[in-house]
């Protein structure tokens, strides 16, 4: 069995500040990890993926990501957050030799102030 | 560039109608996918296909049907519309043969039903 949390349904930031995503997932197997955002009115696009490579990922737009096996956490950042970052963002994992099927976490939105 | 259409962005229909949705992909994905989202719930599956003719329900299947006569087309069927039917549903394709797979999705159709 697979399953994702995010933490916070909403985060808010100021344009310029760090932005951080959290995202802890569950799997009893090794597990590939993504990272897709939402900007409205559109459907997902991939912002990144760890498939047990490097355990730091860099994806799309100054975005990154670190795979913490013993925190079972794949957090989402950027250093600078910029006006056109407002989305929606989902974590989904899908664990290694299961289904093609992923779990997705609930969302969460990054609302960045001025 | 991978391309996933969904045949409309916004649709009205009313309760009891028969309503077809429409996804085509252009890459010859063997994995495509139906998904609604909602507010807070984030993204559930609803059906699942493999392969033409191929499908597996997902988490929420009740109150749908799904059909795959062509590679590149999934069609979500909603046999008699209820209003807790209202929602964005979201199509999406990956290749098939590896877990590590990116989905791409389409735009998403908003539907009401009224």
């Amino acid at each position: 069995a697979q399953s994702v949390t995010q933490l916070g349904s909403h985060v808010s930031v100021s344009e310029g500040a760090l932005v951080l995503l959290r995202c802890n997932y569950s799997s009893s197997v090794p597990p590939y990890l993504f990272w897709y955002v939402q900007y409205p009115n559109q459907g997902l696009q991939l912002l990144l993926k760890y498939t047990s490579a490097a355990t730091l990922v860099k994806g799309i737009n100054g975005f990154e990501a670190e795979f913490k096996k013993s925190e079972t956490s794949f957090h989402l950042t950027k250093p600078s957050a910029h006006m056109s970052d407002a989305a929606e963002y989902f974590c989904a994992v899908r664990a290694s030799g299961g289904s093609y099927i992923p779990t997705f976490g609930r969302g969460t939105s990054l609302i960045v102030h001025p | 560039d991978v391309k996933v259409t969904q045949s409309s962005r916004y649709l009205v229909k009313r309760t009891g109608e028969k309503v077809f949705l429409e996804c085509v992909q252009d890459m010859d994905h063997e994995n495509m996918f139906w998904y609604r989202q909602d507010p807070g719930l984030g993204l559930r599956l609803i059906y699942f296909s493999y392969d033409v003719k191929m499908k597996e329900k997902g988490d929420i299947p009740e109150g749908y049907s799904v059909s795959r006569e062509k590679k590149e087309r999934f069609s979500l069927i909603l046999e008699s519309a209820s209003t807790n039917q209202t929602s964005m549903y979201l199509c999406a394709s990956s290749f098939g043969g590896r877990q590590q797979e990116t989905q791409y999705f389409g735009p998403g159709t908003r539907l009401l039903v009224l």
